[in-house]
């Protein structure tokens, strides 16, 4: 069964500094996808970033990037030059190859202070 | 301006009452899902559609069930027996069967409160 795993269940980043959220994930199917959105305290979830199994390099979206390694099973969120705004829940998920069946983590609240 | 609208934005339900989630999408997606959030927690997936008159269950299905008429509807009902329904219901779209790299749009969410 696929699962999606975030250990952190907070964290705290200085705005202007780069900042690393977790996730790692189990899947016995070759082919997946793996994502990342914001969550803001109005509710809506923001899509953030995407990398496939098969991609061979990191996915990068403006200051977002994924720090994806494949033998580990991870795909870490990196976020460079934090700004207050960025302060949200932030949860990774995947998609299990053929499927369409999504599945999230338990998410990481950040906290950005000035 | 495609999207997906969920109504209403706040629910309040008695105990031993069913109440139906609303979930449209003029999105064109194949598939649509609903996730149940609990405070401070993640998202859970209760059911979910790859195609219209085919549904499956997600990790948490007992005390709901849901509907798949039309490609752009998606109606979730919270029975009596769901023992906690009190929650933050979010719909969820996607283009679907093996495009594996789209994303899903949500829509704004409905929070459920049994009173």
């Amino acid at each position: 069964a696929q699962k999606i795993t975030q250990t952190q269940p907070g964290m705290f980043v200085q705005e202007k500094e780069a900042v690393t959220l977790d996730c790692t994930y189990d899947t016995s199917d070759p082919s997946y996808g793996l994502f990342w959105y914001k969550q803001p305290s109005s509710g809506e979830m923001i899509f953030l970033i995407y990398q496939g199994s098969y991609d061979q390099q990191n996915a990068t979206e403006g200051r977002y990037s994924l720090n994806f390694q494949k033998a580990r099973k991870s795909a870490n969120l990196v976020i460079s030059a934090s700004q207050l705004g960025d302060s949200a829940m932030y949860f990774c998920a995947m998609r299990e190859g053929n499927t369409d069946k999504l599945i999230f983590g338990t998410g990481t609240r950040l906290q950005v202070f000035p | 301006d495609g999207g997906i609208t969920q109504s209403p934005k706040y629910l309040f339900r008695k105990e031993g009452q069913n109440v139906t989630l609303s979930c449209e999408q003029n999105l064109n997606h194949d598939a649509m899902y609903w996730y149940r959030q609990d405070p401070g927690q993640g998202l859970r997936l209760i059911y979910y559609s790859q195609i219209v008159n085919d549904f499956q269950k997600g990790d948490i299905a007992e005390g709901y069930s849901v509907s798949r008429e039309k490609k752009e509807s998606f109606p979730l009902t919270v029975t009596s027996a769901q023992k906690n329904p009190t929650a933050f219901y979010l719909c969820a779209s996607t283009s679907g069967m093996g495009r594996r790299n789209t994303e899903a749009f949500f829509g704004q969410g409905t929070r459920l409160t049994v009173v």
